[in-house]
């Protein structure tokens, strides 16, 4: 069974960048699917940030755009997301998740919190 | 800036039926939006219900169900029970970007 695990610094400044982390266990990155990062800020909805290909193909949520990077690490099976220029707006909950084939969102992290605070 | 639209809350009784309903400002939704839907519990993270419209999981329960429905993609739950009381968001793709619907709180009551 696949898991995934969020790990990364649980408070960043202002005007900084964000980086987290998702560790893929029971499967390959390097399989068919494609690994997705979502948030939450405490009390909304769930935010879809973008998605990426073992390859290093990438889809990002508009809004996001202009600060997002995500990236793969074959070698540890895991892959990475970079959110720069905080603001206490990107305050939230940040999952990582699967997606399989047939669009499926199948597999999630336990979520990891990020608190933009000085 | 595409909107995808739920109801904030709906309220029904054990054993009856709930319609959650999924909307896009673009139009009417169509199988081509994958609509997907999860459930969420307090302090839980997302747990998939169903897929591609209508495809469910092996742990979805047998008494949840997803259509389109007037335009909408729409998902019913059967015989509610309590533990389905929970936010249910459901999730569109539109060409390269997915878009989440603010989320509908089901209590049972």
């Amino acid at each position: 069974q696949v898991q995934l695990q969020e790990s990364g610094p649980g408070l960043v400044k202002p005007s900084e960048t964000l980086s987290l982390t998702c560790a893929v266990s029971g499967g390959s990155i390097s399989s068919t699917d494609w690994w997705s990062w979502v948030r939450q800020p405490p009390g909304k909805g769930l935010e879809w940030i973008g998605e990426i290909y073992h390859t290093g193909s990438t889809n990002y949520n508009p809004s996001l755009r202009s600060r997002v990077t995500m990236s793969v690490d074959k070698s540890k099976n895991q892959f990475s997301l970079n959110l720069s220029s905080v603001t206490a707006a990107d305050t939230a909950v940040y999952y990582c998740a699967r997606k399989s084939l047939g669009n499926n969102f199948d597999y999630w992290g336990q979520g990891t919190l990020v608190t933009v605070s000085s | 800036q595409t909107v995808v639209t739920q109801e904030p809350s709906l309220t029904v009784s054990p054993g009856g039926t709930a319609t959650l309903t999924c909307a896009s400002s673009s139009g009417a939704v169509t199988s081509t939006y994958h609509p997907s839907w999860f459930q969420q519990k307090p302090g839980q993270p997302p747990r998939p219900l169903i897929y591609s419209l209508n495809n469910k999981h092996s742990w979805t329960p047998a008494h949840f169900s997803a259509s389109l429905l007037g335009g909408k993609a729409a998902l019913t739950l059967s015989g509610v029970q309590p533990e389905d009381e929970a936010e249910y968001y459901c999730l569109l793709y539109y060409g390269v970007a997915w878009v989440f619907g603010g989320g509908t709180k089901l209590t049972v009551l």
